[in-house]
């Protein structure tokens, strides 16, 4: 069965630099959800998406910027990266006609040097 | 805003045997759903067992089983017959009616010994 696709799986970026996560949702989902878990911590919410418009925000930086497109795949975008946003960040994606569906991508692991 | 809690930070038990995994939750809501989500080494993240709200039936799948307590916003995961590739992270998680957004507790890492 199809997954939630995250790429890429490993991205490298130094201080000051940008970096865009992709997110491609199980066919059919509408919804994408973007965490964001550090080290030793319990995934943190960042933002969401329903039918390509944002449905609701958490603890997500002025910095970073998202947006889901009409083929529903989603965009993180991180800018002036610090040392601090070094994590796995995750993609997951739910249909709100099936409430059984609701399952996270592998992660994208971000090292910030 | 919801909130989820896990007061087991870390857990240990002995291949074969049964645990169970404590979670509380708090929410005015009368609907939603309740996950259990296991994070092996490798840091993916896989669903365990879903729960509606609505449901009074517990959730079960194969070895995992949970005990929903609406009333008292409790639902606890138990692991039956727990196996080496049981050892992971494991997070509880609440998803609003509407969809907008997961809470996870602050998860109980299980290592099951042989």
């Amino acid at each position: 069965a199809a997954g939630v696709i995250q790429s890429p799986r490993h991205l490298i970026k130094e201080k000051r630099e940008t970096a865009t996560l992709k997110c491609y949702p199980i066919p059919r989902h509408d919804t994408v959800y973007w965490y964001q878990q550090g080290p030793g911590q319990d995934p943190q919410f960042l933002i969401s998406f329903y039918e390509k418009m944002q449905s609701d925000k958490g603890s997500i930086p002025d910095r970073f910027s998202a947006q889901q497109f009409s083929d529903y795949h989603s965009e993180l975008n991180m800018s002036s990266l610090e040392l601090g946003d070094s994590a796995l960040y995750f993609c997951a994606s739910s249909s709100r006609q099936g409430a059984n569906e609701q399952y996270f991508g592998p992660g994208t692991r971000l090292t910030v040097t | 805003a919801q909130t989820v809690t896990q007061s087991q930070p870390e857990m240990s038990v002995q291949e074969a045997e049964t645990v169970t995994l404590s979670c509380t939750y708090d929410t005015s809501e009368n609907n939603y759903y309740l996950f259990w989500y296991k994070q092996p080494p490798s840091r993916q993240m896989i669903l365990v067992i879903r729960q509606e709200a609505y449901k009074q039936q517990n959730a079960t799948e194969n070895r995992f089983s949970v005990n929903f307590q609406k009333a008292a916003k409790s639902f606890s995961l138990k692991i039956s017959d727990s196996q080496l590739g049981d050892t992971a992270m494991y997070f509880c998680a609440f998803l609003e009616y509407n969809f907008n957004k997961f809470y996870f507790g602050s998860g109980t890492k299980l290592n099951v010994k042989p």
